[in-house]
């Protein structure tokens, strides 16, 4: 099928630990991995993505790193901080629907002070 | 550049009736999608599209159509609405060209109440 699956789907940490959010992906062929960042009443905005030819990118404390051989790829937040407190997509293009960018299920996080 | 752009932002229509939500893509974007968010089912797909031709379809009822207009503007209409059409309709614009690495950038979503 052509789905992404996103876990866990809440996500609870403590002010300056890390957070980990993980997705699958059905499609071999997908080359693209964008992850995006939804604030209560707002847009998703991209935060960081990653294309296939690529193993891992970091942008300051956000990372993202890609095993194309098991078809998942994962999102790191390090030192988190109440700001990072959100809710998370994660998506992959799906070539087999014509490059059509499928979403996760999403994951809320709650950074506590 | 100025970013994607929603119209109305905000929706109340009875079951039964139709409505007709516009886009703005960012200037120079040609490709313009179309999602629904609720949630319980998170960002589902509805369609694409690409110098005014339908690329891609999601999985929803022919309730649901839209089209693009040569400005790159695009609209969605949704007919016969039903209280399970309630969502947050959010667009998203990208590229200049068809190409599958296109980050698409999102509007701030129209929310649609049936009552």
């Amino acid at each position: 099928g052509e789905n992404v699956e996103q876990h866990p789907s809440t996500l609870s940490v403590q002010e300056g630990d890390s957070a980990v959010i993980k997705c699958t992906y059905s499609d071999s062929a997908s080359n693209y991995f964008p992850w995006y960042k939804q604030e209560l009443g707002k847009r998703p905005q991209l935060i960081i993505d990653i294309r296939s030819n690529v193993g891992e990118k970091k942008d300051q404390r956000i990372a993202v790193t890609l095993n194309k051989t098991a078809k998942h790829f994962s999102l790191h937040i390090t030192e988190t901080q109440p700001e990072d407190s959100a809710v998370y997509f994660c998506a992959a293009t799906i070539k087999a629907a014509g490059n059509k960018l499928t979403f996760g299920g999403g994951t809320r996080v709650l950074v506590k002070p | 550049k100025a970013g994607v752009t929603q119209t109305p932002r905000y929706l109340i229509k009875t079951r039964g009736q139709q409505v007709t939500l516009s886009c703005s893509p960012i200037s120079g974007h040609r490709s313009v999608s179309w999602y629904q968010q609720t949630p319980g089912q998170g960002l589902q797909f509805l369609f694409e599209y690409f110098s005014e031709t339908q690329r891609n379809k999601g999985n929803f009822p022919g309730r649901f159509s839209g089209r693009q207009f040569s400005n790159s503007r695009s609209e969605m209409n949704v007919s016969t609405l039903e209280l399970g059409d309630s969502a947050l309709y959010l667009c998203a614009s990208s590229g200049t060209v068809i190409t599958s690495t296109d980050t698409q950038y999102f509007g701030p979503g129209t929310r649609l109440t049936v009552l």
